[in-house]
């Protein structure tokens, strides 16, 4: 069972489209990221939910908006998409998210491309 | 603002060598510093994690050491084998959920 799966994993689309990337997580964690890896490798934390409530909310435009029904599920809707949305968005959890002891666990990534 | 460097940016070894990797951050302030792997198209793994209490950690052929004061960790890897080539990212940790990842080192060991 993957502990942190994410869909779809590729996402190729038109620019202005409005596009959704799920997450799911199995490990019973409180806290749930989306992060965004650029194209030089770096990544960096968009949003952090703890218990289906937003912690961190990273200077993103709110053309992205999370959404979680439950603290298993994450879910990153996307409107009017623009050729710098271009990335790959990587889902993750953690236990509670405040803890000396927290490993992060990552999804394998969605790939989008915006034509 | 938490800030975290990795240098080198890319590393090319023989088979068989030892090998280090440096991991560096501006605010000593964290709760862990975690080492990941990441393969090409794949998501993030994690190798190893260091409380911030802790000085060092192992698993297998890689240890991870840590100093807090001066912001500095480092991932020795021995004996590197070609399965090893790949990029490392590490990460830092703070209060209210906040992961600061490095730039990340891309290893490629030849055979």
């Amino acid at each position: 069972d993957t502990a942190v799966s994410q869909t779809p994993k590729y996402l190729v689309t038109q620019m202005g489209n409005d596009k959704s990337i799920k997450c799911e997580q199995n490990l019973g964690h409180d806290t749930m990221y989306w992060y965004k890896q650029d194209s030089k490798k770096f990544l960096k934390i968009m949003f952090s939910y703890n218990n289906k409530e937003l912690i961190i909310n990273e200077t993103v435009p709110n053309r992205f908006s999370p959404k979680s029904p439950d603290k298993a599920h994450l879910n990153l809707h996307i409107n009017s998409l623009e050729l710098g949305d271009s990335a790959v968005y990587f889902c993750a959890s953690s236990q509670s998210g405040d803890s000396s002891n927290e490993k992060l666990f990552f999804g394998s990534g969605t790939q989008l491309s915006v034509l | 603002k938490q800030e975290v460097t990795q240098i080198p940016a890319a590393l090319s070894v023989p088979e068989g060598e030892n090998l280090v990797l440096n991991c560096s951050f501006t605010d000593s302030a964290i709760y862990n510093l975690q080492w990941f792997r990441q393969d090409p198209g794949k998501g993030l793994t994690s190798l190893l994690l260091i409380q911030s209490s802790q000085r060092e950690q192992t698993s297998g052929r890689l240890n991870a050491s840590l100093d807090k004061s001066s912001g500095r960790s480092t991932l020795y890897i021995a004996a590197s084998q070609p399965g090893d080539s790949a990029t490392y990212l590490c990460a830092v940790s703070g209060t209210g959920n906040q992961f600061y990842f490095g730039t990340g080192t891309s290893l490629t060991v030849i055979p």
